[in-house]
């Protein structure tokens, strides 16, 4: 199976602060990566799909990229709604996996 | 817009069965594949089950495979998981997701029912 080890399990951070979130594949994925974002009690969403390519109406300032096995998810500039939790998922081969999450929460 | 609302879950004993249902509404339900995702308790996110559009080809968990079946009925919009042998470890709550024309990641979620396995 492919392990996707990401980091940091936690983060603080300030409204208009940017943000990055680090994920690592155990093995190449050919950046068959997803980025989603979870609030309590609410289903997950897609923000970013093959590693960097926005979803429909995600606000531009997130971003995914990617170099060999890791990948980033960046936030430009924090807003009040981005505190969440977020989650990246290899769709390279089954079993898919899931990172263990960000939650970033305010400083 | 892509709809799903998923149902069936409750409190069941370890040992016992169930099964969850998904009612796709809003797109082409015979032309996407579709997932089932689990979410235990102040917990992440853990892919369960994958079947294909044409409900030919499946994908389970290793945590799963054996006690857990991905189904769909095309001509009723419906995915389901029939899940049997349940464990105290299967409690979480259920996600259907549709997958984003056979990529083979999810791009619409429904709000995830809650299944509890306790004595």
């Amino acid at each position: 199976d492919i392990q996707m080890t990401q980091s940091p399990s936690t983060l603080s951070a300030s409204i208009g602060d940017r943000v990055t979130i680090t994920c690592r594949a155990s093995q190449n994925i050919n950046k068959w990566l997803t980025w989603y974002q979870q609030k309590p009690g609410k289903a997950p969403r897609l923000l970013i799909y093959r590693a960097s390519s926005l979803e429909t109406w995600i606000p531009s300032r997130f971003s995914g990229s990617a170099s060999g096995t890791e990948f980033t998810l960046t936030i430009s500039s924090l807003q009040p709604d981005d505190y969440a939790t977020y989650y990246c998922q290899q769709y390279h081969s089954y079993p898919y996996t899931f990172g263990q999450g960000t939650n970033i929460d305010i400083k | 817009q892509v709809h799903l609302v998923e149902s069936g879950g409750g409190v069941v004993q370890p040992g016992k069965s169930l099964r969850l249902s998904c009612a796709a509404s809003g797109f082409t339900f015979r032309g996407f594949a579709m997932h089932w995702v689990r979410q235990a308790p102040g917990k992440g996110l853990e892919w369960v089950a994958s079947v294909s559009y044409d409900g030919k080809n499946e994908n389970y968990a290793e945590s799963v495979k054996g006690r857990f079946t991905i189904s769909r009925d095309n001509s009723n919009n419906t995915l389901y998981l029939q899940m049997s042998s349940l464990r105290t470890e299967d409690t979480a709550v259920f996600y259907c997701g549709r997958d984003a024309g056979d990529q083979g990641y999810v791009d619409n979620w429904g709000q995830g029912t809650l299944l509890i396995v306790s004595s």
